[in-house]
């Protein structure tokens, strides 16, 4: 089945105490992202990344570290959480068409509290 | 940069009553443009799509007519279901300027709750 998982699905840490939020697909998509989702504000895109190796900030990278070693995996790194990082988390992924007209799959969420 | 404006929530609407949410967009270049749905507890999965103006994206009994001269993208449904209680997010797919590359931007999602 295509899908892209996420794992954990819940997290609770406290401030200080990194972590990482993985996200693998199974379809061989090369472009892949990460959003975050919080009330009244949509959802945001924290950092993406078009292929190996190549990544790049979203709108709200601050905090946040990615890395893409495999085409499949891209996790997410939170290396010093704070407080204001406690969101809901989705990972995406895409195959990429040139006239930008792909649509992304979403995982089913990480739900991260930072105490 | 690209950006959405789309109706605020959140809609509460007897079952088979009439939907329109509302989007606007302004995108550079020539977007396509997405509606996605987000059910309770799940992640976002897409709805429908329109890749040109005046094509019409339908699914489940959802449309949504691409109007380039409006930059508008509203989602409709004659006649909604209990089971269509959801976040629907209206989406552009752009050219980033300073990328260069095709980003996807989000509105912020409008709740609709559907009563028996």
């Amino acid at each position: 089945e295509a899908q892209v998982t996420q794992n954990p699905r819940y997290l609770i840490t406290v401030t200080g105490k990194k972590l990482t939020v993985t996200c693998s697909q199974n379809m061989n998509h090369e472009y892949m992202s990460w959003y975050r989702q919080d009330p009244g504000l949509g959802l945001r895109q924290i950092y993406y990344s078009m292929n190996v190796e190549v990544t790049d900030k979203g709108d709200v990278p601050e905090g946040y570290k990615v890395s893409r070693k495999e085409k499949r995996n891209f996790p997410l790194i939170l290396e010093s959480p704070s407080p204001n990082q406690t969101s809901l988390y989705f990972c995406a992924s895409s195959l990429r068409r040139g006239q930008g007209s792909y649509e992304q799959y979403f995982g089913p969420g990480t739900r991260l509290t930072v105490t | 940069g690209n950006s959405v404006t789309q109706m605020e929530g959140p809609v509460t609407l007897s079952e088979e009553a009439f939907l329109t949410i509302n989007c606007t967009y302004t995108a550079t270049g020539y977007p396509s443009l997405f509606w996605y749905v987000q059910y309770p507890g799940e992640g976002l999965q897409l709805l429908l799509k329109a890749t040109k103006a005046d094509d019409k994206g339908s699914n489940k009994g959802f449309e949504a007519t691409y109007r380039k001269e409006t930059t508008s993208f509203h989602l409709e449904k004659g006649s909604v279901q209990v089971s269509d209680s959801a976040v629907y997010f209206c989406a552009p797919s752009g050219r980033d300027s300073g990328a260069g590359s095709y980003q996807l931007t989000f509105g912020k999602g409008t709740k609709l709750s559907v009563i028996p």
